[in-house]
């Protein structure tokens, strides 16, 4: 199994541009989520899922859209990137049980906005 | 807002040495778990210790709770090179599929 895959690695943006952060698990988790880490802040969640065609809004949702069309996808998309946006980004997914969600994590996505 | 911190920051012991970290939060929690995070990676779980239980061990990490501070510890006992990395503690809500996460214990083991 591949467990929670992350599309692109790397990428490198001009302010104002955007684009779309790729998560793809294949556990058949319901729950998945978005997570930027910040030196010093841990981790912020950004949107999560519960399941297809549901998606709220976390910690920090300003500037940032998900769709949950199918289970397996949840892509993050930027809609005009800022500075304040550079961060590692990571998708996590979980078998979906409420107080005890146990996450498991994607590699990343290591973004930064000029 | 993050819900729980991480103490100390960093951590340097000598290898076989044992590790202690802790972890305060400021609201009543269903559950908390703790990540490790090697260097450029993602995160990986640990162990998950529910508000009903004051400790639990798997390996060489124990982990206790103490609902009425607050607080929980992770321990690493005869530490290792593979041991260094970011530690992270995370705290569950009932009735929430949310977690919230501390900003880590960056812990190194040296040879």
């Amino acid at each position: 199994n591949a467990g929670v895959t992350q599309t692109p690695k790397f990428q490198v943006l001009k302010t104002g541009q955007s684009m779309t952060l790729q998560c793809a698990q294949d556990m058949n988790h319901e729950y998945m989520s978005w997570y930027r880490q910040d030196p010093g802040m841990g981790l912020r969640l950004i949107h999560y899922s519960v399941g297809a065609g549901i998606t709220d809004q976390g910690e920090v949702p300003n500037g940032y859209n998900v769709s949950r069309s199918t289970t397996e996808d949840f892509p993050l998309r930027l809609l005009s990137a800022a500075p304040s946006q550079t961060s590692v980004y990571f998708c996590a997914s979980s078998q979906g049980s409420s107080g005890a969600n146990v996450l498991t994590f994607g590699a990343g996505s290591r973004l930064t906005v000029l | 807002s993050q819900q729980g911190e991480e103490d100390p920051q960093a951590l340097s012991i000598q290898e076989g040495e044992n590790a202690t970290m802790n972890c305060s939060y400021k609201t009543s929690i269903n559950n908390l778990q703790w990540y490790r995070q090697n260097s450029g990676r993602g995160l990986v779980h640990l162990i998950l210790i529910r508000s009903n239980e004051r400790e639990k061990h798997s390996g060489r990490l124990r982990v206790t709770l103490d609902t009425s501070k607050k607080s929980s510890s992770l321990l690493i006992t005869a530490s290792r090179a593979a041991d260094t990395a970011s530690y992270f503690c995370a705290t569950g809500l009932s009735n929430d599929y949310k977690l919230s996460f501390g900003a880590g214990t960056t812990v190194t083991v040296r040879a």
